[in-house]
């Protein structure tokens, strides 16, 4: 497709379950980032890709996240035991080099409930 | 702490009126970039900008950077009813790091 595409586009779960949410980026584009929207917030950055490997995972929250790019195209985010504070929109956006003043395109998100 | 503070938080206004939002910070930005998000979407970009006292137009729409780098403006002119939406800003600190958003100004435009 033309721009991001985010699967699933919503997920409800139970506390304790494993879920994970698949990003499917802009061809071409070497650089793919993962941020996190709660309601009445602005997208919180949780990790960021150049290619294959993590450039930059200091924004997820504990050892219960983690998300891989093993072809450095498709990444998916894993949250093993979810909790109910997890309950957001998982937004994944691409950039073409990763450069800061490259413009992100966003999908439209994946939105987690954990009940 | 949030790195970058916008304000107001939420803004309603009438058609054909004027408003200017703010993004304010302590720290220096590299650059600085404007988001727009409407519900159920993600932020599209609007417009980036590198260098302090740059001032950008698109349209209606005015955007400017702080001569510190520090903080920036968004003015809309004559506002419409499709200027509706959540406005974000969005700094990096350096070249290479990722984007930091701010919570972001809730625009009302109406008819």
């Amino acid at each position: 497709g033309a721009g991001v595409s985010q699967t699933p586009s919503n997920k409800v779960t139970e506390k304790g379950k494993y879920v994970e949410l698949r990003c499917d980026p802009i061809s071409g584009h070497t650089a793919l980032y993962w941020y996190r929207q709660s309601l009445g917030q602005g997208p919180e950055f949780l990790i960021y890709f150049q290619g294959t490997g993590a450039a930059d995972d200091s924004g997820l929250p504990n050892d219960r996240f983690f998300a891989v790019r093993p072809e450095g195209s498709v990444s998916t985010l894993k949250i093993q035991r979810t909790e109910r504070g997890d309950s957001a929109v998982y937004l994944c956006a691409s950039s073409l080099y990763g450069s800061s003043t490259g413009e992100l395109f966003f999908g439209e998100g994946s939105r987690l409930t954990v009940l | 702490t949030q790195l970058l503070e916008q304000s107001p938080q939420f803004l309603s206004i009438q058609e054909g009126e004027n408003l200017t939002v703010y993004c304010n910070s302590s720290s220096v930005f590299s650059s600085l970039q404007w988001y727009r998000q409407e519900p159920g979407e993600g932020p599209v970009l609007l417009v980036t900008v590198v260098t302090g006292g740059e001032v950008k137009k698109l349209k209606r729409l005015t955007f400017q950077f702080g001569d510190a780098r520090k903080d920036s403006s968004l003015h809309i002119t004559a506002a419409q009813p499709g200027d509706t939406g959540l406005y974000l800003c969005a700094g990096a600190l350096t070249g290479n790091t990722p984007l930091v958003f701010g919570k972001g100004t809730r625009l009302s435009v109406i008819a």
